[in-house]
C-alpha cells in the first residue's frame, strides 16, 4: 500500500523561529492535507492542497503541493507557544473506490517561550 | 452548532468484552471513518463508509465492526476478538467520499480494556 514518510519526527524550537516539516510518498496523490492535533484532541485541518505546484497559507501557514506529486511541505513562520502539537500531513489518490486518506506518523512540535 | 461529537471521551472496560462507541455528525457529510492512534504511529483506517448502509473495510478491520443505518450515525463496536483495543479512536467525516474528501474529526475516544 501507499506510504507516507513525515519528517522529522520531532522539533524544539524557540518561540519565534520559523518550521518546516515535510512529506513523502512512494506514489502520487493528488490531494494533500495537513492536520494539527492538540494532545487528547481530534486533529484540526489547516490547510488542503488539490494541485501540483499549488502554495495555500492560511495566516503563518504556509503549504506546498510538489510538482512530482509524491510530496508537499508545511512552513510555520514566527512560532508562537500555542504552535505546540502533533503536526500530520495526509494524501489521497482519487481514483475507482481508492480514496481513502493515508497519513503520515506526525511531527511532534515542541516552541520554548 | 455543526460538528462531530464522539461518546464518552474515556472509556473502560474489561478484557473480554465486546464495547461500542458512539460518533454522530450534524455535517450532512455522506462519508464517516474510524481511525485507530497509537502513541508515535499515524492515524489508520479501520473502516470507513461512503454511504448509508454500506460501509467498507480499511486497513486494520480485524476485531471490529461498523454499521451506518442513519446518515448522522456510525457507531463502532470493538469486539473481543481485538487483540490490542486499547487505543485513541478517532472518528471523521467528508461530504463525499471521493472528490470533496477534507476530512473533519471528532474529538476522539480513549479506550482502556484492563
Amino acid at each position: 500500500g501507499q506510504q507516507l514518510n513525515q519528517s522529522p519526527q520531532s522539533m524544539f524550537i524557540q518561540e519565534g523561529e520559523d518550521v518546516s516539516m515535510n512529506c513523502t510518498s512512494s506514489s502520487i496523490f493528488n490531494t494533500w492535507l495537513w492536520y494539527k492535533q492538540d494532545p487528547g484532541e481530534g486533529p484540526v485541518l489547516l490547510i488542503a492542497l488539490y494541485k501540483a505546484g499549488e502554495l495555500t497559507s492560511n495566516g503563518r501557514l504556509t503549504a506546498q503541493f510538489g510538482i512530482t506529486r509524491k510530496d508537499s511541505f508545511l512552513n510555520i513562520s514566527a512560532s508562537i507557544p500555542s504552535d505546540v502539537g502533533i503536526y500530520f500531513c495526509a494524501g489521497q489518490l482519487r481514483g475507482g473506490s481508492n480514496y481513502k486518506l493515508t497519513f503520515g506518523k506526525g511531527t511532534l512540535l515542541t516552541v520554548n517561550p | 452548532d455543526g460538528g462531530i461529537t464522539q461518546s464518552p471521551k474515556y472509556l473502560f472496560r474489561k478484557e473480554g468484552q465486546n464495547v461500542t462507541l458512539s460518533c454522530e455528525q450534524n455535517l450532512n457529510h455522506d462519508a464517516m471513518y474510524w481511525y485507530r492512534q497509537d502513541p508515535g504511529q499515524g492515524l489508520r483506517l479501520i473502516y470507513y463508509s461512503q454511504i448509508v448502509n454500506d460501509f467498507q473495510k480499511g486497513d486494520i478491520a480485524e476485531g471490529y465492526s461498523v454499521s451506518r443505518e442513519k446518515k448522522e450515525s456510525f457507531p463502532l463496536t470493538v469486539t473481543s476478538a481485538q487483540k490490542n483495543p486499547t487505543a485513541f479512536y478517532l472518528c471523521a467525516s467528508s461530504k463525499d467520499g471521493t472528490f470533496n474528501t477534507e476530512a473533519f474529526f471528532g474529538q476522539g475516544t480513549r479506550l482502556t480494556v484492563v
